[in-house]
């Protein structure tokens, strides 16, 4: 069965540093998504992608976040300028109509 | 705005024991509805989803739900758990049409005691 793909599955890093998050969406799929959920908190909507473009995008999603398809088939997220507040786990989702499939995840850690 | 309710933080329940788990959803037209469970450690998998016609919708591992539109909820249940139940799970909505966002519940952790 086709899966969504994230690496690393765990990332620690110094506040201030830049991260890049990397998802590998299922080929077919057009529409592709990120969110994140704070430890003991709901999962939260940061971006929407489609056409190689943002096609939305939620308040938590600043100038320190940006997306892009550099290949055609990652898909990745990069926090500029990490703060302590951008630790969480970070799910990537590729949906082709009405089913959304989600990565297992990255763990980000800010110290 | 749209949003979802799931007002039990924590549930435990006996292993072979009946379940159910709450989702009240606020939104402007029926949507998209959906329910996902998160194992320790693990991604998000779609346990069922609602688009329309039959209200009660059947889902993998034996767990059903069933949409009441005059109380805009859409419950979970199980007949009876399995000590691998134990897991976070997520109600969530989205816009009809398809390839639209996610709207979170706040989840609720179910334990499975012996």
């Amino acid at each position: 069965e086709p899966e969504v793909t994230q690496t690393p599955s765990h990332q620690v890093t110094q506040m201030g540093q830049e991260v890049i998050l990397r998802c590998v969406p299922i080929s077919n799929h057009l529409y592709f998504y990120w969110y994140r959920q704070i430890l003991g908190q709901k999962v939260e909507f940061l971006v929407s992608f489609y056409n190689n473009e943002i096609s939305e995008k939620s308040e938590i999603f600043d100038d320190q976040f940006s997306v892009e398809r550099p290949d055609g088939s990652n898909f990745t997220l990069k926090i500029r300028s990490t703060k302590l507040e951008d630790s969480a786990m970070y799910f990537c989702a590729s949906m082709r109509f009405t089913e959304a499939f989600f990565g297992q995840g990255t763990r980000l850690t800010v110290v | 705005a749209q949003s979802v309710t799931q007002p039990d933080i924590h549930i435990t329940v006996s292993e072979g024991a009946s379940l159910e788990l709450r989702c009240n959803y606020s939104y402007g037209a029926t949507p998209y509805l959906f329910w996902y469970v998160q194992s320790p450690g693990q991604g998000l998998q779609l346990l069922l989803k609602y688009f329309s016609g039959d209200t009660l919708v059947q889902g993998i591992k034996g767990f059903e739900a069933e949409f009441k539109r005059s109380q805009s909820s859409f419950n979970l249940r199980k007949p009876s758990v399995h000590w691998s139940d134990a897991a976070e799970y997520f109600c969530a909505v989205a816009p009809q049409g398809g390839n639209e966002k996610l709207t979170f519940g706040t989840g609720t952790r179910l334990t499975i005691i012996p």
